[in-house]
């Protein structure tokens, strides 16, 4: 089953700042963030372990509610580059599949 | 090379006709895995595999096959292509010593399109 991102997509300036929103209905081991330009394969971003350890990236952060199964992924200060569609993947501790969202379009703008 | 690399990366076929898509990765990662792109349904999972002989379905597996009799191997075959399966399709691996706390390395993808 395919985790929910929220928005479908987001327009920004330079300098503005958006949250993602990604949910899940069962309980989750990890989340993951990537993010995709246009013709190309996905890049890592970060990954959230239940229990509250991050690894990835040093300028994007992101949340990851627990008792939710629930998580958020915070663009700072936007900048050009942030310009892509983000997915978050997860990925449950009874199973070994990594199920991806939809995606959420992220347009920043001068 | 080191990585994950899909062959072909163009391909048009006609439909009914049986394809296969090729996935192999050079670092003996376990966990291997294959998603189909559209526009609006982001990446949609169709099988997955833990290790070699060890394969499993994803969300949309009807009309697709797979095998994994090597690691380092992950093929996948449409058996009779439909229209419906024009798309982008993606390999991933993931090493799997600890589980899902690491990334996703992905492929750079496959255009599939089906006349």
């Amino acid at each position: 089953q395919q985790p929910v991102q929220s928005p479908q997509a987001v327009i920004l300036r330079e300098g503005e700042d958006a949250v993602i929103n990604c949910s899940s209905s069962k309980a989750l081991y990890s989340v993951h963030w990537y993010r995709q330009k246009h013709g190309e394969a996905p890049v890592f971003l970060m990954i959230l372990l239940k229990g509250g350890e991050q690894k990835g990236h040093e300028k994007i952060s992101a949340s990851f509610n627990e008792k939710k199964q629930q998580s958020s992924l915070y663009l700072t200060a936007s900048q050009l580059s942030y310009s892509g569609t983000y997915f978050c993947g997860t990925a449950r501790s009874n199973d070994y599949k990594l199920s991806f969202g939809a995606g959420t379009t992220v347009t920043v703008r001068a | 090379d080191a990585g994950i690399t899909q062959s072909p990366r163009y391909k048009i076929t006609e439909t009914g006709r049986q394809v296969t898509l090729m996935c192999h990765q050079t670092w003996s990662h376990s966990y291997m895995f294959w998603y189909r792109q559209d526009l609006g349904h982001g990446l949609r999972l169709i099988y997955y595999s833990a290790a070699a002989d060890i394969t499993d379905k994803g969300e949309v597996p009807d009309g697709y096959v797979v095998s994994r009799s090597k690691t380092e191997n992950f093929p996948l075959t449409l058996e009779s292509a439909t229209r419906s399966q024009t798309s982008v399709y993606f390999c991933a691996s993931i090493p799997g010593r600890t589980g899902f706390d690491t990334e996703a390395f992905f492929g750079q993808g496959t255009r599939l399109t089906v006349v």
